[in-house]
């Protein structure tokens, strides 16, 4: 079965400071993979995503994310945070077949101080 | 950019009551899913819907829950004999294969 972990589950950082948060997957075949963002009151936003090809994706809002397959890791990162980055973050997974479900990690809230 | 609308924003019920949450899923996607975030913890998967039927369904989908497209645009989520357990925030989304996952704001229900 599927699973995804988000071993942090809750972050505080800095203004400026870097951000790295990471995700493990569990799946027996090949994936999709996602992070999305939930920021107070909303509802989610895919923030990235990867299907194929570079293993370095990036995304919205000067994230980034690296799949490593060997560690089934796709971690989440960010250079220097920001205030408005204060939200709760997904990492999620589905299997490369038809538009299968998503598996949602338990998130990790990041808290930012101005 | 094209969204997935969900209606009503708020839901509030009392205990027993049934409820129905809708949706409007992007007009070209063909596939349909329901999920639910209970307060603090994580996103959980329901229910897909595909082709006018259920495709997968969670272990939390029981009989308390039914799924319809009832008129080509609308998806729409059924929850008999609510409890306050049932109380979450429930999220609808489309996608057509395994691209543009899109999800919905999302209906906050709250059994009282």
């Amino acid at each position: 079965a599927q699973s995804v972990s988000q071993h942090n589950h809750h972050v505080i950082l800095s203004e400026a400071a870097s951000l790295e948060l990471g995700c493990n997957y569990s799946y027996g075949g090949t994936v999709n993979l996602f992070w999305y963002v939930q920021y107070p009151g909303q509802h989610l936003q895919l923030l990235l995503k990867y299907f194929s090809g570079d293993p370095l994706v990036k995304g919205i809002k000067g994230f980034e994310a690296e799949f490593i397959k060997s560690k089934f890791s796709f971690n989440l990162r960010k250079p220097s945070v920001q205030w408005s980055d204060t939200a709760e973050y997904f990492c999620a997974v589905n299997a490369k077949s038809s538009a299968s479900k998503i598996i949602f990690g338990s998130g990790t809230r990041l808290s930012i101080r101005p | 950019e094209p969204e997935v609308t969900q209606t009503p924003s708020h839901q509030v019920t009392q205990m027993g009551q049934e409820v129905i949450l809708r949706c409007v899923p992007i007009s070209n996607h063909l596939y349909f899913y329901w999920y639910r975030q209970i307060l603090g913890q994580k996103v959980e998967f329901l229910v897909s819907f595909y082709n006018n039927e259920i495709s997968e369904k969670s272990e939390i989908f029981d009989d308390q829950f039914s799924v319809e497209r009832p008129d080509g645009s609308n998806f729409t989520l059924k929850i008999r004999s609510t409890k306050l357990e049932d109380s979450a925030m429930y999220f609808c989304a489309s996608s057509e294969r395994q691209y543009g996952y899109t999800f919905g704001s999302g209906t906050r229900l709250t059994v009282v």
